[in-house]
């Protein structure tokens, strides 16, 4: 089975500055998908990016994007000019690339913006 | 369409009654996924649906819990008997069977589940 491991409980950052949020994988799949979703207080869960593991370059989406080493199981998401809004959970996810199959999340980071 | 939309928000509940969950997931999306979330943590993985399919069930599914998706559209998802430990956000999702593009889930706000 899949696991999903983030070894920052919480990370702060200043306004403006930029921050990174480490996670690992764990499996034995060669083709997956990686997620990383945002959960502000008491809001629902949102997408912020998507790499696709058969792909080489690492995904941006505008001030996110992802350090993807697939050798070493890492997917770190690093965020570009943090704002207040940037604050929340963030919970990395690992999805099997076979169809319907479910995700699997890490145990969160709360990321907190310094103003 | 205005997303995944999950009812109630909020429910106290008693030990030992039954409680439903309500999940509508975004129309086109054939596939629906329940979740367990408690505090801190992350979401873990219930149970799946393809269309009105039960796919996959988590061992964390007991049999006191049980879902359906008739008609592949609406989910409900029920506890029996609830107990102090059920007490938790349940979370719905929802995605769209198609190509890479379509690999992400959309997620309800979740149903807060107080056991007393």
């Amino acid at each position: 089975a899949q696991t999903v491991t983030q070894s920052q409980p919480e990370m702060s950052v200043q306004e403006a500055e930029t921050v990174t949020l480490s996670c690992t994988y764990d499996t034995s799949e060669s083709d997956y998908y990686l997620f990383w979703y945002k959960q502000p207080p008491s809001r629902q869960m949102i997408l912020v990016i998507r790499q696709e593991a058969y792909k080489q370059q690492n995904a941006t989406e505008n001030r996110f994007s992802v350090n993807f080493q697939k050798a070493a199981k890492s997917f770190s998401l690093k965020i570009s000019d943090s704002q207040l809004g940037d604050a929340a959970m963030y919970f990395c996810a690992y999805r099997s690339y076979g169809y319907g199959q479910n995700f699997v999340f890490g145990p969160g980071t709360r990321l907190s913006v310094l103003p | 369409d205005t997303g995944v939309s999950q009812d109630p928000r909020h429910k106290i509940t008693k030990r030992g009654q039954n409680v439903t969950f309500r999940c509508d997931p975004i129309s086109e999306h054939n596939r629906l996924y329940w979740y367990r979330q408690t505090l801190g943590q992350g979401p873990e993985f219930l149970t799946y649906f393809q269309n009105e399919a039960q796919l996959e069930k988590s061992r964390l599914l007991s049999d006191r819990f049980s879902a359906e998706r008739p008609k592949g559209s609406f989910s409900t998802l029920e506890i029996q008997r609830t107990e102090q430990g059920d007490s938790a956000m349940y979370l719905c999702a929802s995605s769209q069977r198609g190509g890479a593009e379509n690999t992400e889930a959309f997620f309800g706000q979740g149903t807060r589940l107080t056991v007393v």
